[in-house]
């Protein structure tokens, strides 16, 4: 079975702070993998997905990047941090017909 | 594009009262339609999904949900809930093909158990 590894799980950061989380996948090849945003009192937004190495399509504009170096391996990243990125963010990886999720980063901006 | 409604954002409910989450949808195209559950603090888990052919659908902790073409509706039901229960519930929609995992969530719906 699929396993989302994410970290770190909190993360305090200073406006204007660069950012890099990282999400790691095991049990499943060539997945498609996602980034998504929950900010609080709010639903779920998908910020990034990836269908292979190098492949990344951005679903709103931000202040955020992603990457996808290894096909397991996918990077969220900011150069400077914005009050406003403060969130739960949420790796998932598709793959036959499901989405599975990691665990989480919460991130507060301050 | 898709969209999901879900109608209630908090449902309030005593230890072995039935519940119903309501969700309902749009789309141009077939979907796929799915609900998740997240406890404080952690990921989301899948609870059920409709892919096709019977429109009801049932998780092993009691769950089911019943796919509604004619009203775009796939509502969340439980005949007796337990404290255990108590999470956020995610309704959502995919388009599927090869865009499993690219999700359109509903707003969630807090469900709180009370003793």
């Amino acid at each position: 079975s699929q396993t989302i590894h994410q970290w770190p799980a909190t993360l305090v950061q200073p406006v204007g702070s660069p950012l890099s989380l990282e999400c790691t996948v095991e049990g499943t090849s060539n997945p498609n993998l996602y980034w998504y945003r929950q900010a609080a009192g709010r639903g779920l937004q998908l910020l990034f997905y990836s269908v292979g190495i190098g492949q990344i399509s951005s679903e709103v504009p931000q202040n955020l990047s992603a990457s996808r170096p290894q096909d397991r391996q996918f990077i969220l990243s900011s150069k400077k941090l914005l009050l406003s990125d403060s969130g739960f963010y949420l790796c998932a990886a598709g793959r036959n017909t499901e989405a599975f999720f990691g665990q989480g980063t919460r991130l507060t901006v301050v | 594009a898709q969209s999901v409604t879900q109608l209630d954002s908090q449902v309030p409910v005593f230890e072995e009262a039935p519940v119903e989450l309501r969700c309902n949808y749009s789309s141009s195209v077939s979907v796929y339609l799915f609900w998740y559950v997240q406890y404080p603090n952690q990921g989301l888990q899948l609870l059920l999904k409709y892919l096709s052919g019977s429109t009801l659908v049932e998780s092993i902790n009691g769950f089911e949900a019943e796919f509604n073409k004619s009203q775009t509706s796939f509502h969340l039901r439980k005949p007796s809930v337990h404290l255990s229960d108590t999470a956020e519930y995610f309704c959502a929609v995919n388009a599927g093909g090869t865009s499993y995992g690219k999700l359109t969530f509903g707003q969630g719906t807090i469900l709180t158990v009370h003793p």
